[in-house]
């Protein structure tokens, strides 16, 4: 079956903008994740959803950057007034419900986002 | 999540058996030991978890200190394709089954296959 999707695959904005990305889960998987990987480094977590559960936010590094899920399929992470720090590539990754130590997490491709 | 702790690069040659090496003194008894492996220009993979016994399957072998404080993520037979970060990384089983844990990453071992 299909694995999950995100889009766009690249952005490039203008420092100031908005920006939206877009993550498609596996059908299914009530678990989805937003991380972040700066060039070089290791992932960084941003924001957990869980079913119907408040989202996990302890990641989010600003108030610039918020999230949303629409039940239990598409996410969208919203970075506003966008700076060049904000450059990186944007992973999103989900898994089934629950149990979380024995549930793998199945990873998009990322959005890689540039701000000039 | 408990901390792990793993060398920030190796080296090996094709064809040959990589162990790489991962540290989680202050793992707890419900911590599950996972591994992920992540492809240039790729997201992460899942590579293979275990709890105590040793693991095995197509991608790789897990093996895991009697202690637990530590684990081996073995490649049997090295390729070129198997050169990735490779990242060790502990999961616990939480009472509630309707709510997982956030994963922390570590910065992984970068692995060198040399032809």
């Amino acid at each position: 079956g299909a694995g999950v999707s995100q889009s766009p695959s690249n952005k490039v904005t203008e420092k100031g903008k908005d920006v939206e990305l877009r993550c498609d889960p596996i059908s299914g998987h009530t678990a989805l994740y937003w991380y972040r990987q700066s060039l070089g480094q290791g992932l960084e977590f941003l924001i957990y959803f869980q079913g119907n559960s408040a989202p996990d936010k302890s990641g989010l590094p600003s108030d610039r950057f918020s999230a949303e899920r629409t039940g239990e399929s598409v996410s969208t992470l919203t970075i506003q007034r966008t700076q060049q720090e904000d450059s990186a590539v944007y992973l999103c990754a989900s898994s089934l419900a629950g149990g979380g130590a024995y549930n793998e997490q199945f990873f998009g491709p990322g959005t890689r986002l540039t701000v000039l | 999540d408990a901390k792990t702790t793993q060398p920030n690069s190796m080296e090996s040659n094709e064809e040959e058996p990589v162990h790489l090496p991962c540290n989680h003194s202050t793992i707890s008894g419900t911590d599950y030991i996972h591994w992920y492996r992540q492809l240039p220009s790729q997201g992460p993979e899942y590579v293979i978890h275990g709890l105590t016994s040793n693991v095995n399957n197509r991608m790789a072998s897990l093996a895991i200190a009697e202690d637990r404080k530590s684990s081996t993520l073995i490649l049997h037979r090295a390729t070129l394709r198997d050169a990735a970060v490779y990242y060790c990384i502990l999961r616990a089983v939480r009472l509630s089954m309707n709510r997982d844990d956030k994963i922390i990453f570590g910065k992984g071992t970068r692995l060198h296959i040399l032809p």
